[in-house]
This record gives structure tokens, sequence and C-alpha cells, in this order.
């Protein structure tokens, strides 16, 4: 059964710093990772996706990179701004079932 | 990209009462929907497997009898929760699955937040 872990749980930066999130997970026959953003009391926001036979995947600011054999996975967050504060969830596919991470509520303070 | 909305986004009943929530795939066709529940403070738990035209999968300790399930189409599904309770309080999200050349993506809706008085 896969399990998938986020570690910190919550974290509290002021604005600017470069923070990273991790997520690990226990079975490596995965088909991708995503990682989610989710504003309280709101649905999903997909923010990026590695194929498992990615390495890594960005979109300004953010850089999601996949380290299968391992079983780990690190969202980079640069310069972070208020408008970051937010949960932020792992989830790995295997098959086209989805397990998610517990998150890590991201505070970013002015 | 593909679209998935939820209707309705919030719902207060009464105990007692049966909720129907909606899960629709705006632009594609969906090959396999799922539904999550989400407590407060908490992360997605998943509910049940559904494809169109056949049975749901539950998970382990989710009552298939409480939480109907129904997939009529490629674009539509429905969760019931029937005689709701107040510890069926929750955040519902559904997603949709399409299949592509990597493999699957799943698209998720935007939530429906129950709560039973």
């Amino acid at each position: 059964k896969q399990e998938v872990t986020q570690i910190p749980a919550a974290l509290s930066v002021p604005e600017g710093e470069n923070l990273v999130l991790n997520c690990s997970f226990t079975d490596s026959a995965i088909y991708n990772l995503q990682w989610f953003r989710q504003d309280p009391g709101k649905g999903l926001t997909s923010l990026l996706l590695i194929q498992s036979s990615q390495r890594e995947q960005t979109s300004g600011r953010l850089n999601a990179s996949l380290d299968k054999s391992s079983g780990r996975s690190t969202l980079y967050i640069a310069a972070s701004q208020p408008g970051d504060s937010a949960t932020y969830l792992c989830a790995v596919a295997s098959g086209s079932r989805l397990t998610f991470g517990e998150g890590t509520q991201l505070t970013v303070n002015p | 990209g593909a679209v998935v909305s939820q209707h309705p986004s919030w719902v207060i009943c009464k105990s007692g009462t049966s909720v129907k929530i909606e899960c629709r795939s705006l632009d594609f066709q969906a090959t396999t929907m799922f539904w999550y529940r989400q407590f407060p403070k908490q992360s997605l738990m998943l509910m049940a497997t559904s494809n169109e035209g056949s049975k749901a999968t539950y998970e382990q300790g989710v009552e298939k009898d409480k939480f109907l399930i129904n997939h009529a189409s490629l674009t539509l599904s429905t969760l019931t929760v029937t005689s709701a309770h107040p510890e069926d309080s929750s955040f519902y999200i559904c997603s949709a699955t399409e299949a592509d050349s990597l493999g699957y993506t799943q698209y998720f809706g935007p939530g429906t937040r129950l709560t039973v008085l």
C-alpha cells in the first residue's frame, strides 16, 4: 500500500525567502507525482505534474524534482510571497489511483 | 484544459435527510471518476472509485449503503449521502480521469461543503 509523507507539516517564513517542501513515498512504482495547492475552504489547484520518467518540472517560481528510486520529491518555491500562503499537497499516482500526503501548511509573512 | 464541475458548492441539511452531489466533466469523457472526503485540517481520503456503467468500488471503511454512487454517463457521477448525520459534515471533492499517452491524469472539481445540522 502506497504511503505518502510530507515534511514539514507547517512552515512559517518571512516574505522573500526561498523554501523547500518535502514529500516521500514508499512504493517507487508510480506513474506520476503531482503537487497541488489548496486555499482554506477551497478545492485543489494543480501546480506541477512530474511523470515517472522525468526528474523535474518548473513553472514560474516553482520547481519540483522527483527521485523515484529514493521515493522523494521536493517543491522549491523561490522568493516567497504572502500570496503563496496555502496548504501544499503532494499526490502520487499508481495507475489511475492517487494517494495524497497530509500536506504542508505554508504561511509567508509580509 | 480539462474542467470538472461540482454542484452544489455548498449545502446545509437537517440530520436524517439525503443529499445528492453532482460531478461533471465538462469538456472530456471521463473513464473513471473518484470521490474524496476531506475533514478540517486533514488530507483527502479516497472514498470510492467509479467507472461508467458499473458499480463503484468503495475503500475500506466506507459504507456503500450510506454513500451511494451512480456513474450513469462518461461525463456525470453523483454521490448521494443517505440519512446524513452531523459526522458526515465534510468537504467532498470529486475528480475525473482522462487516459492519455503517459498514463492517467486526474482533474479535480472545486469541492462541495456539506454541513449536517
